[in-house]
């Protein structure tokens, strides 16, 4: 079983359309959760961090259910730059070094 | 202006000739790593640094060297490249590890083909 697993899409979905993906983690002990963005092979960015009680930037919303060990990301009102492919990323417990586990990405394409 | 520096941005090589791929930051972050990405596979880590002479491998570090001899720079050697390490690689770099919530900044990538 892969640590961090996402469906990996692709999600087309038309401009204003509100889209959710899902990822889930392996390691209960895990304590940090990110999402990148990654632009058609260029580096990952840094989206948002996920914290316990659920955080929105904007309209972007990220929640973490520690229970059942999934990660969410909500796009509202989507715009044709949000077209990217969206990293879930977990931070590795002590013993791993703090790494970084990327999921495997779900691509997003938004259409006019 | 913060970033983290990778070259070369794209190279073509041969089997066995060895190559070296550099990742400087200037962020003075004590943590850095490298990943490669390959299609279905996503981003895996090859080898990671917690600080200047300490390194220790990630997921994929066979055929793959590293050292830390400055905190700035933390270069990518590979010996006798193999075709099977084809791929998009990418140098991050982060304040120390396994703090909570530190976010990680990432090289340009070097796409990398071995024929």
């Amino acid at each position: 079983r892969k640590e961090v697993e996402q469906d990996p899409g692709p999600f087309n979905v038309p401009e204003g359309a509100t889209v959710a993906f899902n990822c889930t983690y392996s390691n209960s002990a895990s304590q940090s959760f990110f999402w990148y963005r990654q632009d058609c092979r260029k580096e990952p960015k840094l989206l948002m961090s996920v914290y316990s009680s659920g955080n929105e930037d904007g309209r972007f919303t990220a929640q973490l259910n520690r229970a059942s060990q999934y990660i969410s990301l909500l796009i509202r009102d989507s715009k044709l730059s949000d077209s990217a492919t969206y990293l879930c990323v977990v931070r590795g417990v002590r013993n791993q070094g703090g790494k970084l586990i990327f999921g495997q990405g779900t691509e997003l394409s938004v259409k006019p | 202006e913060a970033q983290v520096t990778q070259n070369p941005r794209y190279l073509i090589t041969v089997t066995g000739k060895k190559l070296t791929v550099t990742c400087s930051q200037n962020m003075n972050h004590e943590y850095m790593s490298w990943y490669r990405q390959d299609p279905g596979l996503g981003l895996r880590q090859i080898y990671y640094s917690m600080n200047v002479e300490v390194t220790d491998k990630g997921d994929v570090p066979e055929g793959y060297k590293v050292s830390r001899k400055e905190k700035r720079n933390f270069p990518l050697i590979l010996e006798s490249p193999s075709p099977n390490q084809t791929s998009l690689y990418f140098c991050a770099s982060s304040l120390r590890g396994a703090r909570r919530n530190t976010e990680a900044f990432f090289g340009q990538g070097t796409r990398l083909t071995v024929v």
